[in-house]
């Protein structure tokens, strides 16, 4: 399987731990997006990476959460002294991006997600 | 801000009982918008995407269109296993490469 793949697919926590949830996107692509999604609504933006570089932040990234993508190939979200509002379903994605210097939207590809309980 | 609005929140059909979604937007010049199916405890997976308005994109039963304000996602003659979640969002050029979603509508096919 080629897609998109998130682990673990459930985290249950309790409140003040630190988790960590690991993503590796479709090799081909070079862009790679977090999202959270709580029941009942879309997902909502987080960050995104072009290669290793973290290019965006939403401003729902507290200081709390740590993302890295080293070597621009797999990508880490690290959230730190858990809430119970940090409950919730962390969706990654990935896509493929532009060349330098034109402007176009890729589709992005989704993976299975992580499943976060904090307790 | 950018704003996306789906309607209806949730839509229960018999088998074959054709019927539409829609999707309304907001956005500072729309780069793209994409439809998702969602499928319960799974991420979305990529159906569509749209770039400008009378555009039209076609895949089985569903078919996704596009004007200047608003996305309608039209099942046609829908099967149980068409029964699922489905998501717009969009991308802005403003907004650099982020999606904003629809909150989703909910789709019940009976055979």
């Amino acid at each position: 399987d080629t897609g998109v793949s998130q682990n673990p697919r459930h985290k249950i926590t309790k409140r003040g731990q630190n988790v960590t949830f690991r993503c590796d996107p479709i090799s081909e692509h070079n862009r790679l997006y977090w999202y959270r999604q709580t029941l009942g609504q879309g997902p909502e933006f987080l960050t995104y990476f072009q290669n290793e570089a973290q290019l965006e932040k939403s401003r729902l990234l507290s200081d709390r959460f740590s993302a890295e993508r080293p070597k621009g190939s797999f990508s880490t979200l690290e959230i730190q002294r858990t809430e119970q509002g940090d409950s919730a379903m962390y969706l990654c994605a990935s896509s493929f991006g532009p060349p330098l210097g034109q402007v176009r939207s890729y589709e992005q590809y989704f993976g299975p997600g992580t499943r976060l309980t904090v307790t | 801000e950018d704003q996306v609005t789906q309607s209806p929140e949730a839509l229960r059909l018999q088998e074959g009982e054709s019927s539409s979604l829609n999707c309304s937007y907001t956005v500072s010049g729309l780069r793209g918008l994409f439809w998702y199916r969602q499928d319960p405890g799974k991420g979305p997976e990529f159906l569509f995407t749209l770039y400008s308005a009378g555009e039209e994109k076609e895949k089985e039963r569903l078919k996704a269109t596009l004007t200047k304000k608003e996305s309608f996602l039209h099942i046609t003659a829908p099967k149980p296993e068409d029964s699922a979640t489905y998501l717009c969002a969009v991308q802005a050029e403003a907004a650099g490469n982020k999606l904003t979603f629809g909150g989703g509508t909910r789709v019940l096919v009976k055979p």
